[in-house]
């Protein structure tokens, strides 16, 4: 299965943006990039999923490298609310999704 | 229903003992997947469902672990003499038909405590 690579931990400012990085360097042809986050105590919750072209939403961006095996999600300004553990995730038809370790992010006032 | 509904929300019980998770997907939702989460960890992916069928059983921990769904929706996830390496968070998630580019919706999960 194509595994991801994400830092353990990031720091940042209330109201700054906040880029969180993952490697999937193993990903193949037909892999969408699905990003999911994790507050305390709760299921982890959908943020935002892309293919091939960089996608916006009301909750985030996500930009995709040209050979797809990076990608970076793209919180526009950071909130305390949005201190969590954010999962890049790899998913295939196959169903098997793989959450690693993930990032925690800490948002400071 | 609105959303993923799992129950119970805790669970305490004793080594040796059965339990019995349960996990209500949204409704018209045919993918149900269940995952465990061990304290400051990561998920662990135990189990996916197509309707009632279980294509892929091998993220199951051990024989001690099985999981069904019948009527294609309500799932049970059973650990028969619980030990306390199970000790962990349960989590049920469910999409609408199972395709790589769909959202999954993920319930509240179960705190499993063996003592």
């Amino acid at each position: 299965d194509a595994k991801t690579t994400q830092p353990n931990s990031m720091e940042s400012n209330e109201e700054e943006p906040v880029h969180l990085p993952c490697n999937h360097s193993t990903i193949s042809g037909t892999d969408y990039i699905h990003w999911y986050r994790q507050l305390p105590s709760q299921g982890p919750e959908y943020v935002i999923h892309g293919l091939t072209s960089n996608v916006n939403n009301r909750m985030a961006s996500l930009a995709i490298a040209e050979d797809r095996k990076s990608s970076t999600l793209i919180l526009h300004r950071a909130t305390l609310r949005d201190a969590a553990v954010y999962y890049c995730i790899l998913n295939n038809a196959g169903n098997m999704l793989t959450f690693g370790g993930g990032t925690r992010l800490m948002v400071k006032p | 229903g609105a959303g993923v509904s799992q129950s119970p929300s805790n669970k305490v019980t004793e080594k040796g003992k059965d339990v019995e998770l349960r996990c209500d997907p949204i409704s018209g939702h045919t993918a149900l997947y269940w995952y465990r989460q061990s304290l400051g960890q990561g998920l662990e992916f135990l189990i996916y469902f197509q309707g009632n069928s279980a294509p892929d059983k091998s993220g199951l921990p051990s024989d001690r672990f099985s999981a069904e769904r019948t009527g294609g929706s309500v799932s049970t996830l059973t650990i028969q003499r619980t030990q306390q390496e199970d000790s962990a968070v349960y989590l049920c998630a469910s999409s609408l038909d199972g395709r790589s580019y769909e959202k999954l919706f993920f319930g509240s999960g179960t705190q499993l405590s063996v003592l």
